[in-house]
């Protein structure tokens, strides 16, 4: 089955804790993206991917690191987590690079930081 | 400032009758528009999209309208059903350009 896999699902961590979000896409899309979503904000990218090694900050990259060394892995690391990166996370993979491709997205990660 | 403007936060349609949801852009160069539903605890998923080439497209119960001189687009789901509850969220884009820009959604109740 195609999809993209995010874990954890739900974690609760502690400010300066570093944890990383995994995702990973079995669909061979060349694209991959992370958003955040807020209330009252909608969806806020935080980086995306063209390809291996290719990474890009979206509108709000402050505070996370991403990197891509397999076509599949996307993976969203917060260093140093504080408190206004609690939030929905969703990892989404596109299979080309247009923006005309619709996106697959994760279920989502809720990530609370106390 | 909002690039992609969805002025309802909120809607509430009866079983069986029409749901407009809309979605406003700034930018003329904007070419590409796709509609996203999300339901609870679940990713956002593709429903719809249309090119600027075009004022309309259609997919069984849902059709999306495109006013390029107004930069209005809008969904419509006829005739809606309590399944179509959800999150709709509208994207743009450019066709040269990789990444959409998200709208902060519409919540879609459909009372039965």
């Amino acid at each position: 089955e195609a999809q993209v896999t995010q874990n954890p699902r739900y974690l609760i961590t502690v400010t300066g804790k570093k944890l990383t979000v995994t995702c990973s896409q079995n669909m061979n899309h060349e694209y991959m993206s992370w958003y955040r979503q807020d209330p009252g904000l909608g969806l806020r990218q935080i980086y995306y991917s063209m390809n291996v090694e290719v990474t890009d900050k979206g509108d709000v990259p402050e505070g996370y690191k991403v990197s891509r060394k397999e076509k599949r892995n996307f993976p969203l690391i917060l260093e140093s987590p504080s408190p206004n990166q609690t939030s929905l996370y969703f990892c989404a993979s596109r299979i080309g690079t247009s923006v005309t491709g619709e996106l697959f997205f994760g279920e989502g990660s809720r990530l609370t930081v106390l | 400032d909002q690039q992609v403007k969805q002025n309802s936060p909120s809607l509430s349609v009866q079983e069986g009758r029409i749901s407009i949801l809309n979605c406003d852009y700034t930018n003329s160069m904007f070419d590409y528009f796709l509609w996203y539903k999300k339901y609870p605890a679940e990713g956002p998923t593709f429903l719809i999209s249309i090119s600027s080439i075009k004022d309309k497209n259609e997919d069984g119960r849902f059709t999306v309208f495109l006013n390029k001189s107004a930069k209005h687009l809008s969904l419509h789901i006829v005739p809606s059903q309590p399944g179509d509850s959800a999150v709709y969220f509208c994207a743009v884009g450019s066709g040269g350009s990789y990444i959409p820009t998200f709208g902060r959604g519409t919540s879609l109740i459909v009372h039965p």
